[in-house]
Parts: C-alpha cells; sequence; structure tokens
C-alpha cells in the first residue's frame, strides 16, 4: 500500500528565509505528484504537479522537484512571504483511475 | 469559470438525519471526488467516479452513498448520520484520458456537525 510522508509536520521560519518542505512516498512506481496549498479553513489550491517523466516544475517562487528512484520529492520556496503561511500536502497518483493518496502536510508559518 | 463549488458550506445535523452534499464542477472533467478531513487523519477518500454513471468505493465509504447522474455534479449522501461523521467534506475534480493525468481541483468544503 502506497504510503507518503510529510516531514517535518511543523515549520517555522522567519520571514526572507529559503526553505524546503520534504514529501517521501513508498511505491516508486507512480504516475505524477501533486502539492498542494491549504489555508486555514479552506479548500486545497493546487500548486504544482509533476509528471512521472519529469524531474521539476516551477512557478515563480515555488520550485517542485521528483527523484521518482529513491520515493522523494521536495518543495522549495524561495524568499518566504508571510502569506506563505499555510499547510502543504503532497499526493501521489499510482495509476489509471486510482485516487490520489496525500500526506499530512507540513504546517508552514513565516514569521515578519 | 466556478471551478468545483460545494453546497452547502455549513451543515448541522442530529444523530440519524440524513442529508445530501452537493459538488459541482464547470471545467468538464470526467473525474470526481469525495474525502473527509480529521485532524490527525489528513485527507481520506471516501468515493470516487471515472465517469458520468460510475462509481468507486474508497478508503472510508461505511455510511455514505454517491451518485453520478450527471458528469458535471456528484452527490455524497449520509443515509443516517453519526456523530463519527462530524468532518470537514471536499469535492474534487480532475481530467483523466489514457495516459494523460491531470491535475485536481478542489471545491472550497462543507463542514458538517453531527450531534
Amino acid at each position: 500500500k502506497q504510503e507518503v510522508t510529510q516531514i517535518p509536520a511543523a515549520l517555522s521560519v522567519p520571514e526572507g528565509e529559503n526553505l524546503v518542505l520534504n514529501c517521501s512516498f513508498t511505491d516508486s512506481a507512480i504516475y505524477n505528484l501533486q502539492w498542494f496549498r491549504q489555508d486555514p479553513g479552506k479548500g486545497l489550491t493546487s500548486l504544482l504537479l509533476i509528471q512521472s517523466s519529469q524531474r521539476e516544475q516551477t512557478s515563480g517562487r515555488l520550485n517542485a522537484s521528483l527523484d521518482k528512484s529513491s520515493g522523494r520529492s521536495t518543495l522549495y520556496i524561495a524568499a518566504s512571504q508571510p502569506g506563505d503561511s499555510a499547510t502543504y500536502l503532497c499526493a501521489v497518483l499510482l495509476s489509471g483511475n486510482t485516487p490520489l493518496v496525500f500526506g499530512k502536510g507540513t504546517r508552514l508559518s513565516v514569521i515578519a | 469559470n466556478a471551478g468545483v463549488t460545494q453546497t452547502p458550506k455549513f451543515q448541522v445535523l442530529k444523530t440519524g438525519q440524513s442529508m445530501t452534499l452537493q459538488c459541482a464542477q464547470d471545467m468538464n472533467h470526467n473525474s470526481m471526488y469525495w474525502y473527509r478531513q480529521d485532524p490527525g487523519m489528513g485527507l481520506r477518500l471516501i468515493y470516487y467516479s471515472a465517469s458520468e454513471g460510475t462509481t468507486d468505493k474508497g478508503e472510508v465509504p461505511d455510511g455514505y452513498n454517491v451518485s453520478r447522474l450527471k458528469k458535471q455534479n456528484f452527490l455524497l449522501g449520509l443515509e443516517s448520520a453519526a456523530p463519527s461523521q462530524t468532518s470537514v467534506y471536499f469535492c474534487a475534480s480532475s481530467y483523466i484520458a489514457g495516459s494523460s493525468y491531470n491535475e485536481q481541483f478542489f471545491g472550497p468544503g462543507t463542514r458538517l456537525t453531527v450531534l
């Protein structure tokens, strides 16, 4: 059974710092991996989608990498801002119409 | 585009009552999903639908039923609500065609309390 782990569960950093969030998965045979952001009391917002054939994706200050062989993905946030404070979740898709498998998220606080 | 919308946003039920949570998407997605999110448990899949008229059980289907009569709508029913069903419910949709698996989009959620 695919398991997705996100470490740390919570992270607090000062504004302006570059940071890395980690995601690991047990089954490397994935189709894609998706990073989401969730603000308190809100739904999930898709940040980046990495297909299994890709190594990384970038959007603004965000960069996500994927290493299937080691079962790892990282989300790099450059020059963090207080508005980046949220919970970040990663999820993997195994195949076909199987549903996404989610990690429990990393709660990020960026202190001004 | 409105994306994925859910109604209601909040609901309080008494034990044993029934209700239907509604989800609609205007992105012409073929796949739709219902999740529940509980503290410490993360997101868990209740049911999903790969296409209009088809549904499959997810990780925690007991106590729920679903209906996908139209491509744009996915309904989640609670026949006899229990306090254990107190949760935040999210609907999501995505487009899957052949070997192309695109990102999932989520609705804003329904906060359900069962007393």
